[in-house]
């Protein structure tokens, strides 16, 4: 079935570390692919998107490359900060949206 | 509101209760979606309307969970005879679109988080 695995939490970062979370996904064709964002208190926010093969999403210094070769969506970010704070979910549109688990990101000063 | 509101934030029920939850999308939106976030995993889908016809409710656990949206506005989302297994967040998003691309952008409510007891 369709699904999407992104690794697990949580990411423990000191203030500018390059960041890397990792995502995958299995669906049938080419969905478009999502990073949402949850920072404390608050509702999930769509972070960047990128909706057929070699498109990067790009918002707030993250970006995400969809590679359809490794069938991949990996989220990167080269200075991170301590608002950066929260939980990534990656998510594929199939027929609806399917989200990943979640990673938690720690950024430390 | 600028944003999707959903009532009540926290809702603690016994096991066997009826719970309503309520999910105000942007005004203007045409898609309005449901979503089951248990603790510790990301959303699951539940059901998705386009103005007030449901047309998938695919993720719907059992038939104690119901959703409408009469008006193509403001949607409910009911749990008959709650279980302690429908703890979780529910979250309801909508998005703009008419054409009915699920594509577009959805924006998140800050959820309903139930506690059956």
């Amino acid at each position: 079935g369709n699904s999407v695995t992104q690794m697990e939490g949580p990411v423990t970062l000191s203030e500018e570390a390059f960041l890397t979370i990792n995502c995958t996904y299995t669906a049938t064709g080419y969905p478009s692919l999502f990073w949402y964002v949850q920072y404390p208190g608050e509702g999930l926010q769509l972070l960047l998107k990128a909706t057929k093969a070699d498109d990067k999403g790009s918002n707030k210094g993250f970006e995400a490359t969809y590679r359809k070769e490794t069938t991949s969506f990996h989220l990167e970010k080269g200075s991170v900060q301590v608002s950066d704070s929260a939980v990534y979910f990656c998510a594929a549109l199939v027929d609806k949206l399917i989200f990943g688990t979640g990673t938690r990101l720690q950024v430390f000063p | 509101g600028a944003g999707v509101s959903q009532s009540p934030r926290y809702k603690v029920a016994k096991r066997g209760q009826d719970v309503a939850l309520r999910c105000d999308p942007i005004s203007g939106h045409v898609s309005l979606f449901w979503y089951q976030q248990a603790l510790g995993q990301g959303p699951e889908f539940l059901t998705y309307f386009q103005n007030e016809a449901q047309l998938d409710k695919s993720g719907l656990p059992s038939d104690r969970f119901f959703a409408e949206r009469p008006e193509g506005s403001v949607s409910t989302l009911k749990i008959q005879r709650t279980q302690q297994e429908d703890s979780a967040v529910y979250l309801c998003a909508s998005t703009l679109s008419s054409s009915g691309s699920l594509a577009d952008t959805q924006y998140f409510g800050p959820g309903t988080r139930l506690t059956v007891l």
